[in-house]
């Protein structure tokens, strides 16, 4: 299994500020004849179901406001929130889709400073 | 507009079954992947299986494999997940999930019901 590893646990960002979260993947999630990384970021708000932000680890999924980035090749990902807004609270959530089981990261608690 | 509805949770007993139904509305449902996802109270994401268009690939977690069964009926639309001989640790909310792209096993989640609640508990 490929283990997807996420830090911080939990990060507090003022709003406006920029907010960083890691993903770092056991084994490499680039599948080289396509040069696409199989790697997603979704946002899960309280009460609610995860929404797709990020997917091939750095297109945008459409409505999703720009703001929202990601990027990393290989094993190693980054989602950035350029300026933190009150609605961005939530638990976010890297997953690889290289290969069953399709394995999510232990999730990262953005709150706002 | 896509939908996926989710029912069938309950509380059940240790050893016990239960049947989760995902009914999906507003997209080409023999033409997507699905899958399903739980997530325990309080905890993070854990994919459980997938099916392909037409049933014919199917894979699980290990922590299911043998227990669970997935199915479609695409007939109607609709998703299933036998659960048996079930645990106090699959309790959890199951989300039913829909590929992003047609046809395709690669592709991210990206639309998702809103959850069945399965509590396993004597």
């Amino acid at each position: 299994d490929i283990v997807m590893t996420q830090s911080p646990d939990s990060l507090a960002v003022s709003l406006g500020e920029r907010a960083t979260i890691n993903c770092k993947s056991r084994q490499s999630v680039l599948y080289s004849s396509n040069n696409k990384n199989y790697l997603t970021w979704y946002q899960q708000k309280p009460g609610q179901p995860p929404k797709l932000l990020i997917y091939w680890a750095s297109t945008r999924e459409s409505g999703v406001p720009d703001r929202f980035s990601g990027s990393g090749s290989g094993t190693d990902f980054t989602l950035t929130i350029s300026s933190l807004q009150a609605e961005d609270v939530a638990v976010y959530y890297c997953q690889q889709y290289y290969s069953t089981p399709y394995t999510f990261g232990q999730g990262t608690k953005l709150e706002i400073k | 507009e896509v939908q996926l509805v989710e029912s069938g949770g309950g509380l059940v007993q240790p050893g016990g079954s239960v049947r989760l139904s995902c009914a999906a509305f507003g997209f080409t449902f023999n033409n997507y992947w699905m899958h399903w996802v739980r997530q325990a109270p309080g905890k993070g994401l854990v994919w459980v299986s997938r099916i392909n268009s037409d049933g014919s690939s199917i894979s699980y977690a290990d922590s299911v494999k043998g227990r669970f069964t997935i199915s479609r009926d695409n007939a109607k639309n609709t998703l299933f997940l036998q659960m048996n001989s079930l645990r106090v640790e699959d309790t959890a909310v199951y989300y039913c999930a829909k590929v992003a792209a047609a046809g395709s096993l690669v592709s991210a989640f990206d639309s998702w019901g809103q959850g069945t609640l399965v509590t396993v508990s004597s």
